[in-house]
């Protein structure tokens, strides 16, 4: 089982909607969870972190953790077509400084 | 800031050939990591360090690979021979542990193919 899995897509939605990305986990005792976009060609950046257990929102973006359920998920409200990216989630695994990336999901937002 | 700064963008050479990437971190950073990323394998962790020391080297592939931090502002990863299967993309970062290891922060990459 991979430590951290990511379904590759593409997920397709029109401007406007709400994009969902999901994001599982192995690991019960992972702490830390990140949301990186990377765009073709460029390298990943991170859009959004959380530690806690719920929501945390950013703008249009949300991120929901449900750590008895091992997954995380990413929320972008109002999507756009400049949102057209590749979403990477990355894990601190267990006590692990480091985080463990996905293969990452690619999102297309369609005018 | 001048956020991580990689060169060079892009490399292309023969299979044989010694390839060197370089890296800069952010200044202050005192982690620094090297990753391959490629279709078949996303993002993979290949070495990091700490405070210029090599921490965790396990995901280098093979000894043809090697990677050096001489002083806190360059990193290099060196592949000697090159062959085509190390044809990826490859990105250095950097963070800092204030209050807990702090998101990375990437370089822009160096796009390398070997023929």
């Amino acid at each position: 089982q991979k430590e951290v899995e990511q379904n590759s897509g593409p997920l397709s939605v029109p401007e406007g909607a709400i994009a969902s990305l999901n994001c599982t986990y192995s690991d019960r005792g992972s702490q830390s969870f990140f949301w990186y976009r990377q765009y073709s060609g460029k390298s990943p950046e991170l859009i959004m972190f959380i530690y806690s257990n719920g929501d945390k929102e950013d703008g249009r973006f949300t991120a929901q953790l449900n750590k008895a359920s091992q997954y995380v998920s990413l929320l972008i409200r109002d999507s756009q077509p400049s949102d057209s990216a590749t979403y990477l989630c990355a894990v601190r695994i267990g006590g692990s400084y480091i985080p463990t990336f996905g293969r990452g999901t690619s999102l297309i937002v369609h005018p | 800031d001048a956020g991580v700064i990689q060169s060079p963008r892009h490399e292309v050479t023969e299979m044989g050939q010694e390839v060197t990437l370089r890296c800069k971190p952010i200044s202050g950073h005192d982690y620094l990591f090297w990753y391959r990323q490629t279709m078949m394998r996303g993002l993979e962790l290949l070495i990091y360090f700490n405070n210029n020391v090599p921490i965790d080297d396990s995901g280098m592939p093979e000894d043809r690979f090697s990677a050096k931090m001489p002083n806190a502002s360059f990193s290099t990863l060196k592949i000697q021979p090159s062959e085509p299967r190390d044809s990826a993309v490859y990105f250095c970062a950097s963070s800092t542990n204030t209050e807990g290891l702090q998101p990375q922060h990437f370089g822009d990459g160096t796009r390398l193919s070997i023929l």
